[in-house]
């Protein structure tokens, strides 16, 4: 089936570091959604993007969809400890379901 | 204040014993869905629902049934679990406009 590649797939960094993460895949998407899970809780919904080319903020994250429409990335920028947790791209196509990335699982050193 | 809830949060249980995890939406939201994960899978999509007594499989849908007579309702029904149904699930629901998916807090599921 449709398959998105996440990547990096952990990440340990320093408080105050910036961080990127980014998904790709071989089909066009529609839509793209970034999400946030914390431990023991089900995943949140951080920003959705509806354009290509679209570049869309929610505080100190900034989250693109790809020209191409086949790529997305996030960036969390100053990273503090509450960032801990396990990101997830989600792409889907007109009228179709959502197919997640495998997340990226995030770690931050106070 | 609007959520998607599960029921049970936790179940241990054994192989062959019939169970069912409860879904429920307050957001009048037309789509619902399962999903289990499971550690280096991701998300993996069981089955979805784009309206009352509307269903389809997912990705990964074997083993597992779904109903949905109800708007607000989407239970997961596995008639006979196997060791390998072991997972995190969760339910998500969202409008048919956006399809963005809010998600319950999570079954976590052993399968004995």
């Amino acid at each position: 089936g449709q398959q998105l590649n996440q990547s990096p797939q952990s990440m340990f960094i320093q408080e105050g570091e910036d961080v990127s993460m980014n998904c790709t895949s071989s089909s066009i998407f529609n839509t793209w959604l970034w999400y946030k899970q914390d431990p023991g809780e089900g995943p949140v919904l951080l920003i959705a993007l509806y354009k290509a080319g679209e570049l869309t903020s929610n505080g100190r994250l900034t989250a693109q969809f790809g020209i191409t429409r086949k790529d997305s990335f996030l960036n969390i920028s100053a990273s503090i400890p509450s960032d801990v947790g396990i990101y997830f791209c989600a792409g889907q196509r007109q009228g179709g379901k959502l197919i997640f990335g495998q997340g990226t699982e995030l770690s931050v050193k106070p | 204040e609007a959520q998607v809830t599960q029921n049970p949060r936790y179940l241990i249980t054994v192989t062959g014993k019939k169970l069912t995890v409860t879904c429920s939406q307050n957001m009048n939201h037309e789509y619902m869905s399962w999903y289990r994960q499971d550690p280096g899978l991701g998300l993996r999509q069981i089955y979805y629902s784009m309206n009352v007594e509307v269903t389809d499989k997912g990705d990964v849908p074997e083993g597992y049934k779904v109903s949905r007579k109800e708007k607000r309702n989407f239970p997961l029904i596995l008639e006979s679990p196997s060791p390998n149904q072991t997972s995190l699930y969760f339910c998500a629901s969202s409008s048919r406009q956006t399809l963005e998916q809010y998600f319950g807090p999570g079954t976590r599921l052993t399968v004995t």
